[in-house]
């Protein structure tokens, strides 16, 4: 079962920030979070994970709180090309475990 | 690219048939799984194979089965198709080293639909 919750959709302004939330208030001190996102039908794309430590990469910024129950994952200057569902992740079952899928956030990036 | 090869990307087959799908992991990745992605159930976890041998299981059918082989290509094996089968099909695989920050790389996907 997922254990995360999203906000079902948000839009962004094209060149703007676009900040999504995740909360995963029941997460284990050794569980890390993934975000990944999908475009139309295509495989989901890694984003970026971390633990406890805010993380950024070439594709985006993650920030976890102290307690580390929520998460936002930051596109810092949205492009039209970033419209796609963003799910957030947490992995259970450590090394051996796999990803369980959420309903994710539709991300709509608009002119 | 993720380097995660699944063929054919489209397969159109009838009801009660059973169809193969095929996954080349990335080079040097021990871990494939299986998800399946239907209009109403989001992407679900189907089974995880680890250098061979299948680690989890998660909601597959009994109609379903995967394997993989020795050169770390799997296959998932779908019969008596049903009109609900009809789906995206997609295969990861990971490097799977034991460690438990490890990313998941996905295919394109195979498109089944069952008419």
């Amino acid at each position: 079962d997922a254990k995360t919750t999203q906000p079902t959709s948000m839009d962004c302004a094209e060149g703007r920030a676009a900040n999504l939330p995740c909360n995963h208030s029941t997460i284990s001190g050794n569980e890390y979070v993934y975000w990944y996102r999908q475009i139309h039908s295509q495989g989901p794309q890694y984003i970026i994970h971390g633990l406890k430590n805010n993380e950024t990469n070439e594709m985006a910024s993650l920030i976890i709180t102290e307690d580390r129950k929520s998460s936002t994952l930051i596109l810092p200057h949205a492009t039209l090309r970033d419209t796609a569902v963003y799910y957030c992740i947490v992995r259970v079952g450590g090394s051996q475990g796999n990803l369980i899928f959420g309903k994710g956030t539709k991300l709509s990036v608009k002119p | 690219d993720s380097g995660v090869t699944q063929t054919p990307k489209h397969l159109i087959t009838a009801t009660g048939q059973r169809v193969t799908l095929r996954c080349s992991p990335r080079s040097g990745d021990l871990s494939v799984y299986w998800y399946q992605q239907s209009l109403d159930q989001g992407l679900q976890f189907l089974i995880q194979y680890y250098n061979g041998e299948e680690r989890a299981k998660g909601n597959i059918l009994e109609r379903f089965s995967a394997q993989q082989f020795p050169d770390l290509h799997s296959e998932l094996n779908l019969s008596s198709l049903e009109l609900g089968d009809s789906a995206l099909y997609f295969c990861a695989s990971s490097l799977d080293r034991g460690v438990a920050n490890e990313k998941l790389f996905f295919g394109s996907g195979t498109q089944l639909s069952v008419l």
